[in-house]
């Protein structure tokens, strides 16, 4: 596609649920990035991906949360046991290479009740 | 680690003002400079980068310059207008990869 895809926009879970978020990055990115925006904050970085390995996973608050990215394109970010501390908008981008622009997807609104 | 230290806000200008955010960053190396920024209901997109010493990023009547002695990233533009409402981000990228953000300032321009 044209630029970060990210699905879903929108997603509403119960404290204690799996969810999965997803991006498509820009085709022929190699470097595709997850971050967590809290409302009136900035995007905290989560994980960067370099082709198919996680170059850097220090921002991952804990073990609940994990990245996948098996083929080098779309990511996967999973998140077990939700709980009411991880309601943010988990934004992804993906950048041609080292210290280039990202391109930021719209972002996944996740609100756990 | 790397970070980035922005200007807090809210920022409210009249259209016309002058405006800067302060923007200072602590890296190991020497990291590429990034302002984004996030206008009501966007994601975030790039505003202007520099990477480095002594370069100067611009583009939308929006300056930047590369301080290295300073370790500074100043956002200034000489003339804002309404449609500049938004929030700023100030970010950093080094050699491994991963981009860091600051908190963002918010700028609320009024007619």
């Amino acid at each position: 596609g044209a630029g970060v895809s990210q699905t879903p926009s929108n997603k509403v879970t119960e404290k204690g649920k799996y969810v999965e978020l997803r991006c498509d990055p820009i085709s022929g990115h190699t470097a595709l990035y997850w971050y967590r925006q809290s409302l009136g904050q900035g995007p905290e970085f989560l994980i960067y991906f370099q082709g198919t390995g996680a170059a850097d996973d220090s921002g991952l608050p804990n073990d609940r949360f994990f990245a996948v990215r098996p083929e080098g394109s779309v990511s996967t970010l999973k998140i077990q046991r939700t709980e009411r501390g991880d309601s943010a908008v988990y934004l992804c981008a993906s950048s041609p290479g080292h210290n280039t622009e990202a391109f930021f997807g719209q972002g996944t609104r996740l609100t756990v009740v | 680690g790397d970070s980035v230290t922005q200007m807090e806000g809210p920022v409210t200008l009249s259209e016309e003002a002058f405006l800067t955010i302060n923007c200072t960053y602590t890296a190991t190396g020497y990291p590429s400079l990034f302002w984004y920024v996030q206008y009501p209901g966007e994601g975030l997109q790039l505003l202007l980068k520099a990477t480095k010493a002594d370069d100067k990023g611009s583009n939308k009547g929006f300056e930047a310059t590369y301080r290295k002695e300073t370790t500074s990233f100043h956002l200034e533009k000489g003339s804002v207008q309404v449609s500049d409402s938004a929030v700023y981000f100030c970010a950093l990228s080094e050699g491994d990869g991963d981009m860091r953000f600051g908190a963002g300032t918010r700028l609320t321009v009024k007619p």
